[in-house]
Formats: structure tokens, C-alpha cells, sequence
């Protein structure tokens, strides 16, 4: 059994630029859900996926965006990359009914 | 709106010093609460689910409770290998799917 995986693990990108984040679920898991840490924070949720369609979005703007595959993995794509972009994105993946979710390793993004 | 608070923030414990980490939440109909660890630069990792209030889940030196408004983390006879951020997040019963709601963490930090 395969667990999250996530790409890459760190990435610099300039203010205003656009990052997409990659994702692949763990084995068995149809939901994917995005979350952003920033240092020293608890993960705040950005949203979620089910069956290729976002089913849950916390308060980001609407320049955070993300696909589903038909394989359960994911993309975040951030547009007009802002300083306060920069924390760590985690992707976490469970099973659609079951509460119990699973982190990746995360991505740290820093924006200069 | 649900919302998580853990203390203290930070805490520093001998090797062998038992102690508790606290949880206080408020949420519209609990679907479950949840504990993970975090290390440096790391995802966080799943410990427990708690379902109602008076359940109990242990595992090695951890031991995690469950009242109506708050959850407690205890650890006994820690060793410098416990040494983490202990993340605390409820899940509604309404709400996107598998939404987390996370507080801020407890660092914790135990000296040989």
C-alpha cells in the first residue's frame, strides 16, 4: 500500500508567478484535500475533491485553484503568488465516508 | 463557526516527566476529533480518533480522552523521541466531506 506522495518537496517562486502543486492519493482513497500551513500554525483548509469536482472550500481566494484525475491525484495551482504565500502545502487523501485522513510530506513554497 | 484551541503552545519536560496537552473545541455536531504528530519539515502523521465523549485510545506511551468540549493528550514517561508538534482537529458533522478544522499545536519538547 502506497502512501501520499507529494512533488516537489521545495520550490522558490517570484511574487507574481504561478506554482502547481502535484499530489497522488493514497491506495484505496477517492478524496484529496489541500491545506496550507504557515510556520509556527496549525494546516488551514484551502478545499477539497471528490470524483474530479471540488466539494468543500475553505477561505482562499479564488487564485487558489486545483484539479482531480481520474486516478485520485490532484494539482493546486496558485496564480498571482503573493509573500504571504509562503508556507508549507499539505495534501491529504481519505476514503469518501471515512473520517480518518493521511498527510503527505508537503511542499515548502517560499515566494521572493 | 468551529473552532480549535490547544495549550500551552510550547512545552518542556524532562525524560520520564509525565504530563497532558489540551484540545478545546467548539463545533456544530462533532463528527469526530483527531490527534496527529508533526516533525520538522514533515506532514502530519494520524495518532487517534475520537468519536464521543468518554472514549479513550491509547498507543505505547500516548493516551488520548474525550469530553463534550475539550480532549487531552497524555503522555507518560516520555522519552526524547516523542519530541514533536502535537496537532489537535475536529471534523464537523456538517461541512465539506472531510474538512478539518486544526488548532495551533502544542511543541513538545523532552530532554534526556
Amino acid at each position: 500500500e502506497t502512501g501520499v506522495t507529494q512533488s516537489p518537496t521545495h520550490l522558490i517562486k517570484t511574487r507574481g508567478q504561478q506554482v502547481t502543486l502535484r499530489c497522488s492519493s493514497q491506495s484505496g482513497h477517492n478524496t484529496v484535500s489541500w491545506y496550507q500551513q504557515a510556520l509556527g500554525q496549525g494546516p488551514q483548509f484551502i478545499f477539497q475533491y471528490y470524483r474530479e469536482e471540488e466539494n468543500g472550500r475553505g477561505n482562499f481566494p479564488p487564485r487558489f485553484s486545483g484539479l482531480q484525475f481520474p486516478n485520485y491525484s490532484s494539482e493546486l495551482n496558485v496564480n498571482a503568488l503573493e509573500l504571504d504565500d509562503s508556507a508549507l502545502y499539505l495534501c491529504a487523501s481519505s476514503f469518501r465516508g471515512g473520517p480518518e485522513a493521511f498527510f503527505g510530506q508537503g511542499t515548502r513554497l517560499t515566494v521572493v | 463557526e468551529d473552532q480549535v484551541t490547544q495549550s500551552p503552545e510550547a512545552l518542556r519536560l524532562q525524560e520520564g516527566e509525565s504530563s497532558s496537552l489540551n484540545c478545546s473545541y467548539t463545533v456544530s455536531g462533532l463528527r469526530g476529533l483527531f490527534w496527529y504528530r508533526q516533525d520538522p519539515g514533515k506532514g502530519p502523521e494520524f495518532l487517534f480518533t475520537l468519536y464521543s465523549a468518554g472514549e479513550e485510545k491509547e498507543k505505547e506511551r500516548l493516551k488520548a480522552t474525550l469530553t463534550k468540549k475539550e480532549s487531552f493528550l497524555h503522555i507518560t514517561a516520555p522519552k526524547p523521541e516523542d519530541s514533536a508538534t502535537y496537532l489537535c482537529a475536529v471534523q464537523a458533522e456538517e461541512g465539506a466531506g472531510n474538512m478539518l478544522t486544526f488548532g495551533g499545536g502544542t511543541r513538545l519538547m523532552v530532554k534526556p
